[in-house]
Order: C-alpha cells, then structure tokens, then sequence
C-alpha cells in the first residue's frame, strides 16, 4: 500500500520559533510537494520538487523554505513561525504524467499546525 | 494567477446522480482536469483525470466541453459515504491551482 507519512498530526508553537514539517513518502517518488489548507480557499501550492535537491516556489511561498536532501523525504520550514501560518499543511507526492501534468498525486493525513 | 471556481456545498439524496461543474476560464493548452475527494481528518484521494470529452472510470465520469472552460464531475447514485469535499485540479507543467472545493451532503 503506497504512504505519504507527515511527521506530527497536531503540532502547536510560539510566534517566532522555527518549524520543521516532514514528509516522507515510499513510492520512490520525484515530485513532491507542499501545501496549506484553509477554509474557503481550498488548497494552496507553497513549494513544490521534481527532483533531489530541486525546488520551484508555488503559489504562496513567502515565508517558507524547503529541503529535500534524499528522493523520499520533504521538509516544510516555517523559518520564523506567525499566528498567520495557523493552517493545514498537506504534503503530496506523484510521478510526471503526459503534456506536462502529473498522475495521481498521493497525500499525506495533513499536519494541523497552531502559531501562538 | 489562473483561478478555478466551484460551488460552495451542494446536497442530494441517496441513489441520486450528482454532477459537480467548475469553471477555469484561463485553462492553457496543455492543461489537465483532476478531481480529488476529501473526508475529514484524512488528505485528499484522486478520483478521475482529464484533458477533453468524456473520461469515465469505476467510480465517476468527467465531462470536458470542447472549449475546456468548464467541467463537470458527475458521480452516479450516491450513497452516504460520498458525503465529502471534492476538489477540481487545474495541472499542467509547474502548476497546480486547486478550486476551494465543493462540500457535498448526502442524505438518507
């Protein structure tokens, strides 16, 4: 059974702290990607990688970074966490698809993160 | 950035057949329609993915028309385990811009 796993379900810090989110997937993967839930805005792309080392910005990737050291594992950082980053944070992986677009993206259970 | 725009809830009855349109006026060329499913506490699951016309699989059909602005979900006979949220996907090459998604209820 193909995993996308995130390291913390529920996670709460301070305004200010670093935040680490891990994503690690078994699917031998090369894209990977990040996103934030929030109601009535669906799901928003912050940062995306096609490949080990690889990164492209998304849609809303100001205040964040990413890492991706080894093809399995993808890590969101909050460099410098604020309560406007209270949010879902959904973490996908899939192969390239035909045209330029991508097969079935697999997601992980989500990680709710609270900035105090 | 191109925006992709779907109804906020919709609701229906068991054994109904439920269609879900949404609307991507600026759609490129290249561009593929995927639709996901979503339940509480759980991330989203595809259900179906396509370029033009008709696509169909074993749980839901995709209607494309031929100008590709639009498309439409459509899910045969519900049952109360479809109640959930449904997403349309706007993909093509580095991009990926999700509609807010549609909140479908299904009652008894």
């Amino acid at each position: 059974d193909v995993k996308v796993t995130q390291s913390s379900r529920y996670l709460v810090k301070r305004t200010g702290e670093k935040v680490f989110l891990e994503c690690v997937q078994d699917m031998d993967h090369e894209n990977m990607f990040w996103y934030r839930q929030d109601p009535g805005l669906g799901l928003r792309l912050i940062y995306f990688s096609y490949d080990v080392k690889m990164k492209e910005k998304g849609d809303i990737p100001e205040g964040y970074s990413v890492s991706r050291e080894k093809k399995e594992r993808f890590s969101l950082i909050l460099e410098s966490a604020s309560t406007n980053q209270t949010s879902m944070y959904l973490c996908a992986s899939t192969e390239p698809g035909t045209g330029g677009s991508y097969n079935e993206q697999f997601f992980g259970p989500g990680t709710r993160l609270t900035v105090l | 950035l191109a925006k992709t725009t779907q109804p906020i809830s919709m609701d229906s009855y068991e054994g109904q057949e439920v269609n879900i349109t949404c609307s991507h006026n600026n759609i490129a060329t290249n561009d593929y329609i995927t639709w996901y499913q979503q339940f509480p506490s759980q991330g989203p699951r595809f259900i179906i993915q396509g370029y033009k016309t008709k696509v169909t699989n074993e749980v839901a059909s995709l209607f494309i028309p031929a100008d590709r602005k639009s498309s439409t979900l459509s899910l045969p006979r519900v049952s109360l385990s479809d109640t959930a949220v449904y997403y349309c996907l706007v993909e093509g090459f580095q991009k990926l811009v999700f509609g807010t998604g549609t909140r479908l209820l299904v009652s008894p």
